[in-house]
């Protein structure tokens, strides 16, 4: 099992230039999150999915749009990317949510 | 609001001397508390959660809901338990997602 895996790691795009994150599970699990990882912030929630076809508003949704067309993925999408989206961007998955799996991150860089 | 407090940002100590780092929660309903564990270059993982009240690697953390503090425990600390801490939270509702306060880096020296 690969477990949670994000695409890509690293990534570096122009101010207005758009992207979507990849993040993919192999465990079968219902729950899969995005959050964003700043420095002395922790960790904060994006958007969220409780299963397949389902989205929701997180903590800091502005500026992103996701979806879970499959139970498997999920993705996270920056329509026109500004430098305040620069960050760590770690996708999580869990069955009962008891324990979340996270992904290796993706550090993306806007200039 | 929900929110996760972690009080210090760096937490130094020598090999063998005892650790505590604190967390410290608000929340209104009946929370769900976890530690969770980055150590360098590897992903965040889960190192324990209250409602199993287990020891994982030496630590223990025990719920105080009068004092609304989570905080983790270890007797002797080991240099391998250098990495960063985060304490979460989970509401009792369907979202599931975790509150993150915002990490204790521990730095176990030799």
């Amino acid at each position: 099992n690969a477990g949670v895996t994000q695409t890509p790691k690293f990534r570096v795009l122009k101010t207005g230039q758009s992207m979507t994150l990849l993040c993919a599970q192999d465990m079968n699990h219902e729950y899969m999150y995005w959050y964003r990882q700043d420095p002395g912030m922790g960790l904060r929630l994006i958007h969220y999915s409780v299963g397949e076809g389902t989205t929701a508003k997180g903590e800091v949704p502005d500026g992103y749009n996701v979806s879970r067309l499959k139970k498997q993925n999920f993705l996270l999408g920056l329509e026109s990317a500004a430098p305040s989206q620069t960050s760590v961007y770690f996708c999580a998955s869990s069955q009962t949510a008891d324990t979340q799996y996270f992904g290796p991150g993706t550090r993306l860089t806007v200039l | 609001a929900q929110r996760v407090t972690q009080p210090e940002k760096l937490l130094s100590v020598f090999k063998g001397a005892p650790v505590e780092l604190k967390c410290n929660y608000s929340y209104s309903g009946s929370p769900e508390l976890f530690w969770y564990v980055q150590y360098s270059r590897q992903r965040l993982q889960l190192l324990l959660r209250h409602i199993s009240r287990e020891s994982i690697k030496g630590f223990t953390a025990d719920l105080n809901k009068g004092e609304t503090s989570f905080h983790l425990k270890k007797p002797f600390a080991q240099e391998e338990d250098s990495a960063m801490y985060y304490c979460a939270l989970v509401m009792d509702t369907g979202r599931r997602a975790l509150t993150f306060g915002s990490g204790t880096r521990l730095q176990v020296q030799p």
